[in-house]
């Protein structure tokens, strides 16, 4: 099976834009869809994009994914950041016998 | 409302086993992929196994192949996930999630509270 790497965390200010990366260390990353989701403390995940860059209703446009295949990796952008946005992030993807989340990132707005 | 309720879970010795249930209302049961989902304290997320809408089709992570079994009694609207031969390793908040489609592989889309199992 493959691993999914991201960053352990990242920290941005207020009103600023994040990028958090999540690589696919075998197989390609456009081979399956990336799915991202949010875990604040205490609470279950919620997906905040899903097929790489559909973002589910309710989720504010402010999140946004994409790939890249010449780095076989997937990102998650969040602008205009919130301190609500202060949770870990974990990607998400899969071959035809699993399914692979990444090791999350916690992001802090300070 | 779309809903997904753990129960089972709770403190076993090495080499016992468990069996974790899933309660869905809120939608039609057999018309969606489901999935375990397990997280030790203070660590990430790991996916554990998963199974079609018509329960026909199970997947598991390499590590619980063997020892735990996944399946579904649509007439009920249950899950339930059966854990044998327990280890320390194994200990972890096991959430269920329902896939947006019938296929195992979607996005997760409902998440439940999550039940806590112990092995010590």
């Amino acid at each position: 099976n493959f691993m999914l790497t991201q960053p352990h965390s990242v920290s941005e200010s207020p009103g600023k834009t994040v990028s958090i990366s999540c690589t696919r260390s075998s197989g390609s990353i456009a081979g399956n869809y990336v799915q991202w989701y949010q875990q604040r403390p205490g609470s279950s995940p919620t997906a905040v994009i899903y097929e790489n860059n559909q973002r589910p209703s309710g989720v504010p446009d402010r999140f946004s994914g994409s790939i890249d295949s010449s780095s076989n990796s997937a990102s998650l952008t969040i602008s205009g950041l919130r301190t609500e946005d202060e949770a870990d992030y974990y990607c998400q993807s899969y071959d035809t016998t699993a399914v692979v989340f990444g090791g999350g990132t916690k992001l802090t707005v300070l | 409302e779309v809903q997904l309720l753990e129960s089972g879970g709770g403190l076993v010795q090495p080499g016992g086993s468990l069996r974790l249930s899933c309660v869905a209302s809120g939608f039609t049961f057999n018309t969606y992929a489901l999935t375990w989902v397990r997280q030790a304290p203070g660590k990430g997320l790991e996916w554990v196994s998963g199974i079609t809408g018509s329960g026909d089709n199970t997947y598991y992570v390499d590590s619980v192949k063997g020892r735990f079994t996944i399946s579904r009694d649509n007439s009920k609207n249950t899950l339930d996930l059966q854990m044998n031969s327990l280890r320390a390793e194994d200990t972890a908040l096991y959430y269920c999630a329902k896939s947006s489609s019938w296929d195992w592989t979607d996005a997760f889309d409902i998440w439940g509270q999550g039940t806590m199992v112990t092995v010590s």
